[in-house]
C-alpha cells in the first residue's frame, strides 16, 4: 500500500495548457504540503494544508491553485503552464505539526515545451 | 533569515565512512531532519533528532548536533554502493513547514 500517492508520474505539456496533479494520502495525517524541486535538485515548500485549510503559500504564483476536498487529498492546478514551471513536484504528509516523520510521494514530473 | 546550507558532493570508498555536515540558522528548530532521495525517487525520512540531544544512533547511522553551532553532522559508517542517493538536511522552525538544504550528493565507488 502506497502512503502517499501522486498522479501522473510524468506530465509533459505546451506552455499556455492547464494541468492538474493529484494526491492522495492513506495515512489518516491532518496536514499535506506541496514542494517543489528544480533542476538543482533544490526543495522548496510551496504550500501546506491542515484539514483541508490552507496554512502555508510561499510566495506561489496565482497561476497555482491547491485543492483539498477531503484531508486525505490535495490536488494541485496549474494554470497558463510556464517553461519555468518544469520541475518535480512532491506530495507530502505528516501528522498536524512538523515535528513528526513527513512520508513524501515518488514526485511528479512536469516537463513544459 | 531561513538557510540551510550543505556540501554539494561526496565521494568516499566502499566501506570508508561518510560524513556528511549541515549548518542551519533557526536556533527555534525543535527537529533536525535527514532526507535520503535516490535517483527519479521521492523522499525517505532516514533519521531525525530532537535539538535536545546532542547525537543519536541508528544502526549505521550517527547524527551529531552541536547547537551551539547549529551544525548537525550525518555519518553513515561501512558506506555500500546502495547508499549512492542525495542526502538533505532539514530543519523545521514550526509554521508547519521544512527548510531544505541543497542536498549533498554521495557516490559511492569501488
Amino acid at each position: 500500500d502506497t502512503a502517499v500517492s501522486q498522479t501522473p508520474k510524468y506530465l509533459v505539456t505546451q506552455m499556455g495548457n492547464d494541468k492538474s496533479i493529484k494526491c492522495e494520502q492513506n495515512l489518516g495525517h491532518d496536514t499535506m504540503y506541496w514542494y517543489k524541486q528544480d533542476s538543482k535538485k533544490f526543495l522548496k515548500i510551496m504550500f501546506s494544508y491542515n484539514n483541508k485549510e490552507l496554512i502555508i503559500n510561499e510566495t506561489v504564483p496565482n497561476r497555482f491553485s491547491p485543492k483539498s476536498p477531503d484531508k486525505a487529498h490535495l490536488n494541485l492546478h496549474i494554470n497558463s503552464l510556464e517553461l519555468g514551471d518544469s520541475a518535480v513536484y512532491f506530495c507530502a504528509s505528516s501528522q498536524e505539526l512538523w515535528n513528526t516523520e513527513a512520508f513524501f510521494g515518488q514526485g511528479t514530473r512536469l516537463t513544459v515545451v | 533569515g531561513e538557510d540551510v546550507e550543505q556540501s554539494l558532493f561526496l565521494s568516499v570508498r566502499e566501506g570508508d565512512s561518510s560524513v556528511i555536515n549541515c549548518t542551519y540558522t533557526d536556533s527555534s528548530s525543535t527537529y533536525l531532519y535527514w532526507y535520503k532521495q535516490e535517483p527519479g525517487a521521492g523522499l525517505q525520512l532516514l533519521t531525525y533528532i530532537f535539538s535536545n540531544m546532542d547525537m543519536k544512533q541508528d544502526q549505521r547511522l550517527t547524527v551529531l548536533l552541536n547547537k551551539k553551532d547549529k551544525h548537525l553532522s550525518l555519518r553513515i559508517a561501512d558506506t555500500q554502493t546502495g547508499d549512492s542517493a542525495i542526502y538533505f538536511c532539514a530543519e523545521n522552525p514550526g509554521y508547519n513547514k521544512l527548510i531544505f538544504g541543497a542536498g549533498t550528493r554521495l557516490a559511492v565507488h569501488p
